[in-house]
């Protein structure tokens, strides 16, 4: 039972390539969430999706597309990237979102140059 | 975008003090209020979730209450352990998604 993975744990960008973010959990929960952590802001919600089929908007959304590709994985996309974009991604899952807690992916660490 | 403040940003205690932080939210439309760990180089790991008002949840020497009328929760840390160095992370729970405050950094010295 690996929980919540993602790849990959490190990647470097040039402004203006793409990537996609990979994660998945094998814990069957509905909720899949992306956060990313900067230094002094905390954790912020990118995108969620609440169950198969569905994506919502989260705080910090512009710049990035995701993909709920089946219960157990969701993808992020950052199509075209900006130095802004450097952060440390994690996935995270629910059973449902609100009231349950969350269990968090290891993390990604992107570096846009 | 409903904020949630944690106070204090950090703090340094010795091995043996006890402790706690405070976790300030908006108390309208309120879900649940939860607390993480994170240790440095891992991932948030859930400590507590409470949902109702007067809720208190107890985990070894780590405790947690919950005041929604009021909007604040406090985590208790009885005699602090070095391995007890870490971010602690409060969020708090809407219909579908969490606000996270910025976090209380502990260093526990030996």
């Amino acid at each position: 039972n690996a929980g919540v993975t993602q790849t990959p744990k490190f990647q470097v960008l040039k402004t203006g390539q793409s990537m996609t973010l990979q994660c998945a959990q094998d814990m069957n929960h509905n909720s899949m969430y992306w956060y990313r952590q900067d230094p002094g802001m905390g954790l912020r919600l990118i995108y969620y999706s609440a169950s198969e089929g569905t994506t919502d908007k989260g705080e910090v959304p512009n710049g990035y597309n995701v993909s709920r590709l089946n219960k157990r994985e969701f993808s992020l996309r950052l199509e075209s990237a900006a130095p802004s974009q450097t952060s440390v991604y994690f996935c995270a899952s629910s059973p449902l979102e609100g009231v349950y807690e969350q269990y968090f992916g290891p993390g990604t660490r992107l570096t846009v140059t | 975008i409903l904020n949630v403040e944690q106070s204090p940003q950090s703090l340094h205690v010795q091995e043996g003090d006890s402790t706690n932080f405070t976790c300030s939210f908006p108390s309208s439309n309120f879900y649940a209020l939860h607390w993480y760990r994170w240790e440095t180089a891992k991932s948030p790991e859930a400590l507590f979730v409470m949902t109702l008002n007067g809720d208190e949840k107890k985990k070894g020497r780590i405790s947690a209450t919950l005041n929604t009328k009021e909007g604040y929760s406090y985590l208790y840390i009885k005699g602090s352990q070095p391995e007890d160095s870490a971010t602690y992370l409060c969020a708090r729970g809407g219909f579908q998604k969490l606000v996270f405050g910025t976090g209380t950094r502990l260093l526990v010295s030996p």
